[in-house]
């Protein structure tokens, strides 16, 4: 069956550090991965999606970046941390047709101070 | 681009009776989807519907593709269903392999 890891969980990071979170995927080849964030006291985001290795498309500008250096593994980055990077960040991934359903991570809750 | 509307943004509703959470969206889409969230923050996809009536133990979905307009129906509540439930479309028509647009979800709470 399919599963998807996300970590760390939790996070605390001082303003203009770096960040690395990680998702993986296993039991399922070519998924299209996403990251979403949700700030507090609003609705979920999409930040970034991808169909495959090196496709990365982009929602909204940001401080952010997102990389897929293999298959089934996304990560989402930044250089320097801002305080409105704050918030729940969630991965997912689905299949790789258009009306499959989207599996999510347990998600990151990143606290910037 | 699609923008979705959930009503309403809070219920609090006694243990046992029928909950209704609707969804309406702007752009014709090819599925939509039912999320719900737990207070530590993890989701969990309830739905994915494109057409009529899907159902799953206690809570049912709807969708009218027509009017763009989907509902989430929840009978005999139960306090354990208190969460945040969300509605969520393709940004723009097809069936969402490139994301979701959410709304901003209804908070339930479902007393004893």
């Amino acid at each position: 069956s399919q599963t998807i890891h996300q970590w760390p969980a939790t996070l605390v990071q001082p303003v203009g550090s770096p960040l690395s979170l990680e998702c993986t995927v296993e039991g399922t080849s070519n998924p299209n991965l996403y990251w979403y964030r949700q700030a507090a006291g609003r609705g979920l985001q999409l930040l970034f999606y991808s169909v495959g290795i090196g496709q990365i498309s982009s929602e909204v500008p940001q401080n952010l970046s997102a990389s897929r250096p293999q298959d089934r593994q996304f990560i989402l980055s930044s250089k320097k941390l801002l305080l409105s990077d704050s918030g729940f960040y969630l991965c997912a991934w689905s299949g790789g047709r258009d009306g499959q359903p989207q599996h999510f991570g347990d998600g990151t809750r990143l606290s910037i101070l | 681009k699609n923008e979705v509307e959930q009503s309403p943004q809070n219920l609090t509703a006694q243990e046992g009776e029928f909950i209704t959470i609707n969804c309406s969206y702007s752009v014709g889409i090819s599925a939509l989807h039912w999320l719900q969230q737990h207070p530590g923050g993890g989701i969990v996809s309830l739905f994915m519907l494109s057409s009529g009536k899907k159902k799953h133990g206690r809570l049912i979905a709807t969708i009218n593709i027509q009017e763009k307009h989907s509902s989430l129906h929840i009978t005999a509540s139960h306090p354990r269903d208190s969460a945040v439930y969300i509605c969520a479309v393709p940004p723009y028509s097809g069936g969402g392999a490139d994301g979701l647009t959410f709304g901003k979800g209804t908070h339930l709470i479902i007393q004893p």
